[in-house]
């Protein structure tokens, strides 16, 4: 099945512990992306990956790191995490940059006390 | 100014309604024009695409475009107390923006 899986699904952490966020896409897709969803946001995007090695940042990327080193997985870091950071967290991915096809994971419910 | 608006509701409609959801944007270079669901605890999945003004159906579901007002809108017909979930909106240049989402709630 085509799919884009999210680990953890709900996770509570202190502030100032490292995390990372994993996401994998089985679909070959070039293009990676994580979103944060907040009450009245929307879905923002914090970081891109157009393909291996390369990423950039999305609109709200203070505080996170990402990095691709395969195709298929796309981790997003939080090094020193706030509590600003609480938020459910969405991967993405699509065969192509600026297309409509994107497939989202089921998301990471953060909350940092 | 945000470049995608959309009215958060929430909507609560009878079994059986019409449903009109709106979404209005500020960037004319915009190319694809999209609907997600997202149901609680899940990730958005893609409803319907469309690229061109006017109407495009999917069974119940009707898209439309209008470019010249930069108004689109997802209509639901017959609704369904399965069809309760946010509807987002979303548009791409480059890379994919969304709207807030509209929450619905269909009840029997």
């Amino acid at each position: 099945e085509a799919q884009v899986t999210q680990n953890p699904r709900y996770l509570i952490t202190v502030t100032g512990k490292k995390l990372t966020v994993t996401c994998s896409q089985n679909m070959n897709h070039e293009y990676m992306s994580w979103y944060r969803q907040d009450p009245g946001l929307g879905l923002r995007q914090i970081y891109y990956s157009m393909n291996v090695e390369v990423t950039d940042k999305g609109d709200v990327p203070e505080g996170y790191k990402v990095s691709r080193k395969e195709k298929r997985n796309f981790p997003l870091i939080l090094e020193s995490p706030s509590p600003n950071q609480t938020s459910l967290y969405f991967c993405a991915s699509s065969s192509s940059w600026g297309s409509y096809g994107y497939t989202f994971g089921s998301g990471t419910r953060l909350t940092v006390v | 100014q945000k470049e995608v608006e959309q009215d958060p509701g929430p909507l609560s409609v009878p079994e059986g309604a019409i449903v009109s959801l709106n979404c209005t944007y500020s960037n004319s270079a915009f190319q694809y024009f999209m609907w997600y669901r997202q149901y609680s605890r899940k990730g958005p999945e893609l409803l319907m695409y469309t690229y061109s003004s006017g109407n495009k159906e999917d069974g119940r579901f009707t898209a439309q475009v209008d470019k010249s007002s930069k108004y689109i809108s997802l209509f639901i017909r017959d609704s369904q107390p399965s069809d309760s979930a946010t509807y987002l909106c979303a548009m791409t240049l480059e890379v994919l923006i969304f709207g807030t989402g509209t929450r619905l709630q269909v009840f029997p």
